[in-house]
């Protein structure tokens, strides 16, 4: 069965600390690795990786995708409070349109 | 360029009646997947739609279904509605071309059932 494992499912932090988030996967004929952001409404967007493509950067946060191990991790730098959020993992498989989807971090960031 | 659209935004109903939600994929988008998420089973996969067919179907039983629209839009139906079926149901619309491609997430509608 498909599936998709995030750890740790929640995390608190204070301002300015770094956190690194975890998802592991078994997911039949992988294809892609995307990572979001949900806040009090829909998830956001924020990475996607593939086999070519195993390293992402955006400001603060950073990916990567580790194929022999199946995995990925989410990296958070000097966290603000405005990143408190439900970080979800999801993966793509062999079935077209479909997304297979961790239970997501709830990282809670202090001021 | 705007986002995913989804209608209603919040629904309450009763036991037994039927609901059909509503949603407008990013302009050139072909693709739309629906989701259901609720706090004990997090996402689940509905099914998803392309050049108005059905390719993919999750484990949902029948009382589930939906099309899409020559345009793009889908609806979602969900018939003989249970108390289990309250869920933010979730719309993602994806610009297939080739090779690996993003899901856009819309607003979801917040489905209630008493």
């Amino acid at each position: 069965e498909d599936k998709v494992v995030q750890s740790p499912l929640s995390l608190v932090v204070h301002e300015g600390d770094t956190v690194t988030l975890n998802c592991s996967y078994e997911v039949t004929n992988f294809r892609s690795l995307l990572w979001y952001k949900q806040e009090k409404k829909a998830p956001t967007f924020l990475f996607m990786l593939t086999s070519s493509g195993i390293e992402k950067k955006s400001g603060r946060l950073s990916s990567i995708l580790d194929k022999k191990e199946l995995s990925s991790i989410l990296n958070i730098t000097a966290t603000q409070t405005g990143d408190s959020a439900i970080y979800l993992c999801a993966v793509r498989g062999s079935t077209l349109g479909r997304l297979y989807f961790g239970r997501g971090t709830q990282l809670t960031v202090w001021p | 360029k705007a986002g995913v659209t989804q209608t209603p935004r919040y629904l309450i109903k009763t036991r037994g009646q039927q609901v059909t939600l509503s949603c407008s994929p990013i302009s050139g988008h072909r693709s739309v997947s629906w989701y259901q998420q609720t706090p004990g089973q997090g996402l689940q996969f509905l099914f998803e739609y392309f050049s108005e067919t059905q390719r993919n179907k999750g484990n949902f039983p029948g009382r589930f279904s939906g099309r899409q629209f020559s345009n793009s839009r889908s609806e979602m139906n969900v018939s003989t509605l249970e108390l289990g079926d309250s869920a933010l149901y979730l719309c993602a619309s994806s610009l297939v071309l080739a090779g690996e491609y993003e899901q856009y997430f819309g607003p979801g509608t917040r489905l209630t059932v008493t």
